[in-house]
């Protein structure tokens, strides 16, 4: 298996909600990442987690709570958004360390998220 | 991680080799130097990196001048499923660390 799958596709919530996104890779991957993307920009970097500990949070608001349960899972959890949070969510994973020859990140497809 | 520099927009025509410039001036002695491209509504995708070597896979080659400051990604028949944003990143090798995405570069490919 050579792919981050992420869930869903899709999302539209409104401001009062609570909901999750959910990514998942099972390819031994150590360490996992949160992007978010908005039209016509690259991705922005918001998380990191290394061996299932949180090891960068790029001043994201509390709204965005990420969870890493097991070596394999990656959660965002999502509450009070606001309309301009709004965008293509993705989650990636690489190796965690140099011994490994290191192919780079590999992304998900993301999950569009509409705010409203 | 070091910044990063190329073209907003380039065009190529479909057959002929696609020459992607990156300009990474500040690159450090342990960064590497990755390339992803984004096909519209996708996740960015791997195509190659590099430390001081040219490579080359099935993809495409990289040519990382002596200095390492400047790098160009080659398609050598770019085709119309080659139209994308191309990212070139420079990072350690190490994953856990930052990944900064600079703006790209929006490669048309036209018939």
């Amino acid at each position: 298996d050579t792919e981050v799958t992420q869930t869903p596709k899709h999302l539209v919530m409104g401001m009062t909600n609570k909901k999750s996104l959910k990514c998942e890779q099972h390819m031994g991957h150590r360490a996992m990442y949160w992007y978010k993307q908005k039209a016509k920009k690259p991705p922005e970097l918001m998380f990191v987690y290394s061996y299932e500990k949180l090891s960068i949070n790029e001043s994201v608001p509390s709204r965005f709570s990420p969870e890493c349960p097991n070596s394999s899972l990656l959660n965002l959890h999502l509450h009070a958004l606001q309309p301009e949070d709004s965008a293509l969510y993705l989650c990636a994973s690489s190796q965690a360390d140099s011994r490994n020859l290191n192919y780079g990140y590999t992304f998900g497809s993301g999950t569009r998220l509409t705010v409203v | 991680d070091a910044k990063t520099t190329q073209p907003p927009s380039m065009d190529c025509a479909e057959g002929r080799a696609a020459n992607l410039p990156c300009n990474h001036s500040t690159i450090s002695g342990n960064e590497y130097v990755y390339w992803y491209r984004q096909i519209h509504s996708q996740g960015p995708q791997y195509i190659i990196h590099g430390l001081k070597n040219n490579e080359t896979n099935e993809m495409a080659s990289l040519i990382i001048t002596e200095d390492r400051k400047s790098s160009t990604l080659i398609l050598p028949h770019a085709t119309l499923r080659d139209t994308a944003v191309y990212y070139c990143i420079v990072r350690v090798q190490t994953g856990g660390f930052k990944t900064i995405f600079g703006a790209g570069t929006r490669l048309f490919v036209k018939a």
